[in-house]
């Protein structure tokens, strides 16, 4: 059950898109369209953001976007806006189990 | 309004044990698979354990194994965790999660378990 591979850190300008990657393997990533992504602000509880690679959930923001190729998913995130700094995990399922990113700190700039 | 709400964190010696619950409200529990997801301090998130809606599947993050047990009584719409042999690595926020379509749809507040001597 290794970690899903994500950068430390990203980060961008009021207005701008930014694009988050997640990296797994065939096990998971990539032998499922069953990749999530979840906000995290300091002291919260993490919020889904995507699920099923690229489907919003009620009330996520259009400019909160997923998809994936291979064994990598991505999460956009465009028309940036201060209250989207936060931290970004992806997961992902796989056999039976269920694994996430190390976190990706978004800063607004 | 969906609500998740944990409880029984606290302050445990190192191969002690705890119990966690979590009180669901504002949906169908017996209808969705439930998990706990743990976040040790200032690190990432961590999948624990999973359940399925009538308990007939569970499965645990290599980690637990062994030590912790989830359960779920769907006429009292809660979930529980009971760990055992506490590690200090064990030290987190314990969150409670329902599943949808395999993601972690909804989340509650978290209960802090510290493993210290």
């Amino acid at each position: 059950q290794s970690a899903l591979t994500q950068p430390a850190s990203v980060s961008g300008s009021p207005g701008q898109s930014i694009t988050i990657s997640c990296t797994g393997t065939s096990s998971d990533v990539g032998g499922y369209n069953y990749v999530s992504w979840y906000q995290q602000h300091p002291g919260k509880a993490p919020k889904l953001m995507i699920y099923e690679v690229s489907n919003r959930p009620s009330g996520v923001s259009n400019r909160f976007s997923g998809s994936k190729s291979g064994n990598t998913a991505s999460l956009t995130i465009s028309g940036l806006q201060a209250e989207d700094e936060a931290d970004y995990y992806c997961s992902s399922y796989t056999s039976s189990n269920w694994v996430f990113g190390g976190g990706t700190k978004l800063t607004v700039l | 309004e969906v609500q998740l709400v944990e409880s029984g964190g606290g302050l445990v010696k190192p191969g002690g044990s705890l119990r966690l619950s979590c009180a669901a409200s504002g949906f169908t529990f017996s209808s969705y698979s439930m998990n706990w997801v743990r976040q040790a301090p200032g690190k990432g998130l961590e999948w624990v354990s999973s359940i399925s809606s009538s308990s007939s599947y569970i499965y645990y993050a290599d980690s637990v194994k062994g030590r912790f047990t989830i359960s779920r009584d769907n006429a009292k719409n809660s979930l529980y965790l009971q760990m055992n042999s506490l590690r200090a690595e064990d030290t987190a926020v314990y969150y409670c999660a329902s599943l949808l379509e395999a993601a972690m749809a909804f989340w509650g507040q978290g209960t802090l378990v510290t493993v210290s001597s």
